[in-house]
């Protein structure tokens, strides 16, 4: 099946700097999704990319299908931004949405 | 809208027994999910279905049986539950559009799962 691997595994930041979280994906995809799951476990979508730029606030996020990877941008991050960040790839027509092992990132105030 | 509902939100089972994690959505999504997340795995896909009356095998199906009857429902029943099946359950719901695949997937809060 398709592997999807992100980068870095985990990130500690000072409050106020800057991140780009990597998402690599061995296939062609259909669609790829980004996800945060805060501290409490709650799961939030992020971006819907499958190809393209898109931004909302201090994050944006950029997918390259033709090179098979995508990146999450963090500006200015905040300590509410900590949690883990997960980027998830559906093969064409595959109706499986599959997810990446995620990177932890803690924000330091 | 209530968005994605799981219950129970905690479940302690023993060996063998079984039961039904229940999940509803009213918002009208044609796709629905089932998740297990377990320390340092990620999410896995366990089962999901396009559609009433269509479902279908994820990643780790087995031990794991659904149904969908309706638009709005996708149990997920542990027909024997084993310690393996120890996890959090995630259930999410999502349109799904004919060309462009799974659209922006909404999550339940989670149901935690204990098999002792």
């Amino acid at each position: 099946g398709i592997q999807v691997e992100q980068s870095p595994p985990d990130l500690i930041l000072q409050e106020g700097a800057n991140s780009t979280l990597r998402c690599n994906f061995s296939d062609s995809v259909n669609n790829l999704q980004w996800f945060h799951q805060n501290p409490w476990g709650q799961l939030i979508n992020l971006f819907y990319i499958p190809s393209g730029t898109k931004q909302n606030g201090r994050l944006s996020a950029t997918t390259v299908a033709t090179e098979r990877y995508s990146l999450l941008y963090i500006s200015s991050s905040q300590t509410t931004d900590s949690g883990v960040y997960f980027c998830a790839v559906e093969r064409r027509q595959g109706g499986k949405l599959i997810f990446g092992q995620g990177t932890e990132l803690s924000v330091k105030p | 809208n209530a968005g994605v509902t799981q219950t129970p939100k905690f479940q302690v089972l023993k060996t063998g027994q079984s039961m039904t994690l229940q999940c509803a959505q009213d918002m009208n999504h044609e796709y629905m999910s089932w998740y297990r997340q377990d320390p340092g795995m990620g999410l896995r896909l366990i089962h999901y279905s396009v559609g009433a009356g269509i479902t279908d095998q994820g990643e780790v199906p087995n031990g794991y049986n659904v149904s969908r009857s309706t638009t709005e429902d996708f149990p997920l029943r542990l027909l024997s539950a084993a310690p393996s099946q120890t996890s959090v359950y995630f259930c999410a719901s999502s349109y799904s559009l004919v060309d462009r695949g799974i659209y922006e997937q909404y999550f339940g809060p989670g149901t935690r799962l204990t098999v002792t």
